[in-house]
């Protein structure tokens, strides 16, 4: 596709529930970004892939999350027993490389735990 | 800690009525500082990369300038469909590979 895809756009789950979220970057970007945005804040950076391998995770926020991009091209954010807390917009982007250049974001998956 | 601070939080112009936004930031070495906006329900659309401080970059009428410790986001003459809001983000020297961004300027222009 043209653009960054993401899926679902809309999720609602109950609390302690498992949820994945999709992520398909744009082709050709081998750098791919994981950010989370809550209601009137700027997104904030959760992890970042260099092809396959997780190049940086110090953004997640304990060890509920994981993400994998297992071919280097879709990734996965994995959400085990949800929380209210994590109510909140999750931003899919990718770039070219990971050196330079702007990012391109999805239109995000918006998560709600009840 | 690389941190980015923007201001105000918000902003209503009367259409035609120019402005600036502000974007200051504490970084350990700058490799670029971005602008984006941002459309409700949207994810952030790309405005600008700068590098270097000095460095100016315009589009229809948004001007984007740098200094080392802030950057502005001037807008000239605004229409309602500039309504949004404008994120600003830092790519850190040092090897960092991630923006970091501030809270965003929620930007509302009526008619």
């Amino acid at each position: 596709g043209a653009g960054v895809s993401q899926t679902p756009s809309n999720k609602v789950t109950e609390k302690g529930k498992y949820v994945e979220l999709r992520c398909d970057p744009i082709s050709g970007h081998t750098a791919l970004y994981w950010y989370r945005q809550s209601l009137g804040q700027g997104p904030e950076f959760l992890i970042y892939f260099q092809g396959t391998g997780a190049a940086d995770d110090s953004g997640l926020p304990n060890d509920r999350f994981f993400a994998v991009r297992p071919e280097g091209s879709v990734s996965t954010l994995k959400i085990q027993r949800t929380e209210r807390g994590d109510s909140a917009v999750y931003l899919c982007a990718s770039r070219m490389n990971s050196n330079t250049g702007e990012l391109f974001f999805g239109e995000g998956s918006r998560l709600t735990v009840l | 800690e690389d941190q980015v601070t923007q201001s105000p939080e918000a902003l209503r112009l009367q259409e035609g009525e120019s402005s600036s936004l502000n974007c200051s930031y504490t970084v350990s070495g700058l490799r670029g500082l971005f602008w984006y906006r941002q459309d409700p329900g949207k994810g952030p659309e790309f405005l600008f990369t700068l590098y270097s401080a000095g460095e100016e970059k315009e589009k229809e009428r948004l001007k984007a300038t740098l200094t080392k410790k802030e950057s502005f986001l001037h807008i000239t003459a605004p229409k309602p469909e500039d309504s949004a809001t404008y994120l600003c983000a830092v790519q850190p020297g040092q090897g960092a590979q991630k923006l970091v961004f501030g809270q965003g300027t929620r930007l509302t222009i009526n008619p």
